[in-house]
């Protein structure tokens, strides 16, 4: 059972498209993370949210976490072709520690 | 600064053998993380390590799976009798802490795991 949900698994746009991800979960964190994860490398981090409600903006990316903090999004305005790669949400849980649980990644493909 | 390293970056080993992989966190990091990735797909977690404190090891998939750290710094983790499904991406990660709304875990590029 996949403790977090990501949808859409897979998206391919047109640059200058906007596109949203969403990560879902039944249960409730008390923070989410977002990485992006290019071929050969590690996930780096983007974002941390932490309050239910929270929303960041990091550039022409935003992060929004769902009030019961059991969900969160991702909005990317303006696609570029730079922006291609493995998304990743993580949530973390008070009872357990800093383990991450992984939802399954969107692999998002910007074509110019 | 020197990020997270990994090595070897890729093996490929004959079903039923033992095979290491290892991990040199960032400089100072306490926390140390290991995560398998299937093609494509996210993480899972396997087992973390934080100071001198026993590991958490409630990812571990089998009694296959080990992992040590020795002098808070290196680790590697051991995978015994290897079979197919152990193919993958493994990751390794540090942290300064273990708080993870504010202790960022750094990843390394990963070793693939290639059982035949």
């Amino acid at each position: 059972t996949q403790l977090l949900e990501q949808s859409p698994q897979f998206l391919s746009i047109q640059e200058g498209e906007n596109l949203t991800v969403y990560c879902n979960s039944s249960s409730v964190f008390s923070s989410l993370q977002w990485y992006r994860q290019e071929p050969g490398e590690g996930p780096v981090l983007l974002v941390t949210v932490v309050t239910g409600g929270e929303v960041k903006k990091l550039k022409r990316l935003t992060f929004q976490f769902g009030d019961a903090r059991k969900d969160s999004s991702l909005h990317i305005t303006a696609a570029q072709p730079g922006d291609t790669g493995l998304y990743l949400c993580a949530g973390a849980k008070e009872t357990s520690g800093s383990r991450l649980t992984f939802g399954e990644g969107t692999q998002l493909t910007v074509n110019p | 600064g020197a990020g997270v390293s990994q090595s070897p970056s890729n093996k490929v080993t004959e079903k039923g053998k033992d095979v290491e992989l290892r991990c040199d966190p960032i400089s100072g990091h306490t926390a140390l993380y290991w995560y398998r990735q299937s093609l494509g797909q996210g993480l899972e977690f396997l087992i973390y390590f934080q100071g001198n404190s026993a590991p958490d090891k409630s990812g571990l998939p089998s009694d296959r799976f080990s992992a040590e750290r020795t002098g808070g710094s290196v680790s590697t983790l051991t995978i015994q009798r290897t079979q197919q499904e152990d193919s993958a991406v493994y990751l390794c990660a540090s942290s300064k802490g273990l708080i993870a709304s504010t202790d960022t875990q750094y990843f390394g590029p990963g070793t693939r795991l290639t059982v035949l």
